[in-house]
């Protein structure tokens, strides 16, 4: 069954500091989207990509934070200068598109990557 | 706004016990609702998704949940819990409007005993 695939599992950074979480969405699917889920709390929405530019966003998603289409394969989340407070597992996610082609929202997420801010 | 809200932070249960996990949403047009599941240690998985037609779904490893327009509802059932249910359980909705982020609430952990 194909998977979303994230790297790293796990990453360690200082506060202030640049980091980049990797996804590869599943091959076909055309709608990307980064959630976060904060430790004990709930997973929210962060961003969706769709054609190379974001469709939508959440307020989470200031300025510190952006995504790129880099090639046909990878998925980036960029967190320009790290917070104590972006600590948590972010999951990347794919989807078929608004419909799908087999008229269904076909989600699939990735294992996530827990970013833990120092 | 769209919101999701599931009523029972951490649900213990002795295996064989039924299990119903309560989900209402918020918003007044056509949605689209899911439940995820995430094991200790493991990624979100679909358990099972209700888009439109019977109201009744069922999904993966004996799952159940029932969309009840009027109530706003999306309760998730199983009739006998194993402890390899132990989890922590996620309802999700859509609205029709948007290009595709789902609003998750805060979970419902479960944790069964053997």
């Amino acid at each position: 069954e194909p998977e979303v695939t994230q790297t790293p599992s796990h990453q360690v950074t200082q506060m202030g500091q640049e980091v980049i979480l990797r996804c590869v969405p599943i091959s076909n699917h055309l709608y990307f989207y980064w959630y976060r889920q904060i430790l004990g709390q709930k997973v929210e929405f962060l961003v969706s990509f769709y054609n190379n530019e974001i469709s939508e966003k959440s307020e989470i998603f200031d300025d510190q934070f952006s995504v790129e289409r880099p090639d046909g394969s990878n998925f980036t989340l960029k967190i320009r200068s790290t917070k104590l407070e972006d600590s948590a597992m972010y999951f990347c996610a794919s989807s078929e598109g608004a419909r799908g082609l087999s008229g269904n929202y076909g989600y699939t997420f990735g294992s996530g990557t827990r970013l833990t801010v120092v | 706004a769209q919101s999701v809200s599931q009523h029972n932070h951490h649900v213990i249960l002795s295996e064989a016990a039924s299990l119903e996990l309560g989900c209402n949403y918020s918003y007044g047009g056509t949605v689209n609702l899911f439940w995820y599941v995430q094991y200790p240690g493991q990624h979100l998985q679909l358990l099972l998704k209700y888009f439109s037609g019977d109201p009744l779904v069922k999904g993966i490893k004996g799952f159940e949940a029932e969309f009840i327009k009027s109530k706003f509802s999306f309760n998730l059932r199983k009739p006998s819990v194993q402890w390899s249910d132990t989890a922590e359980y996620f309802c999700a909705v859509k609205g029709g409007g948007s290009q595709g982020n789902l609003i998750f609430g805060k979970g419902t952990k479960l944790s069964v005993k053997p």
